[in-house]
């Protein structure tokens, strides 16, 4: 399967800053990428879906002006989540899908953030 | 609209005995499901997955899932649970725009 990194794996920020999570594909260009975050003891929740080269695809309820995307790259897309409140403080997953057909996606390690 | 249901909310093995996972799910049509396992503070790791091909799929580290299209399940199994199984299980389904939808998981403990 593909080898998806993140970074960093941890961060803490202080109420109002803004903290940008990088994810790679280190073994194969991915056209498409996926955002997720991830509550204590909860399920995975799709944020948003991110093409490279035209604007990420975000779900419902999800603020697109907090959750700022750019997937410059085939191998690189940025999370940044612009004035973070206590309540973005979460574990924020990526995932990449390989080309063609198939539908499996591969995921990072995950970021935890957390907001002071 | 698709949805998945994790039967089960913990399940607690010894080791040495067979663990089971149930997973329903709904989808308008036919759908591609998975199984990925997320050990503690981990990303998630791919066990398995159905794409209409043979009902019985094989997975990683001795597991393996049934596809049953007139129950809609898709159960996790293994025959014997090991010490390094215990983590969170997520069933998942595909739709035709490859978005995931996750079902609430469950948590394994395998007592030794």
């Amino acid at each position: 399967g593909a080898v998806v990194s993140q970074h960093p794996s941890r961060v803490i920020c202080k109420s109002g800053t803004s903290v940008k999570i990088e994810c790679r594909s280190l073994d194969f260009q991915a056209t498409t990428m996926f955002w997720y975050r991830q509550f204590p003891k909860q399920s995975l929740m799709l944020m948003a879906t991110s093409n490279e080269g035209s604007k990420a695809t975000y779900e419902q309820g999800v603020e697109k002006d907090k959750f700022l995307i750019n997937h410059a790259s085939l191998t690189l897309s940025t999370l940044t989540v612009t004035s973070a409140h206590p309540e973005d403080s979460s574990f924020y997953i990526c995932s990449v899908k390989t080309s063609g057909g198939t539908d499996t996606q591969y995921f990072g390690p995950g970021t935890r953030l957390t907001v002071l | 609209a698709q949805s998945v249901t994790q039967l089960d909310s913990h399940v607690s093995v010894s080791e040495g005995t067979p663990v089971l996972l149930r997973c329903n799910y709904s989808s308008s049509y036919s759908p591609s499901l998975f199984w990925y396992v997320q050990h503690p503070n981990k990303g998630l790791q791919l066990l398995l997955k159905y794409t209409s091909a043979a009902t019985l799929v094989k997975g990683i580290n001795g597991f393996e899932a049934e596809f049953k299209k007139s129950e809609t399940s898709f159960h996790l199994t293994k025959p014997s649970a090991h010490m390094s199984d215990a983590a969170e299980y997520f069933c998942v389904v595909s739709d035709r725009y490859y978005k995931l939808s996750f079902g609430a998981g469950t948590t394994v403990t395998v007592r030794a």
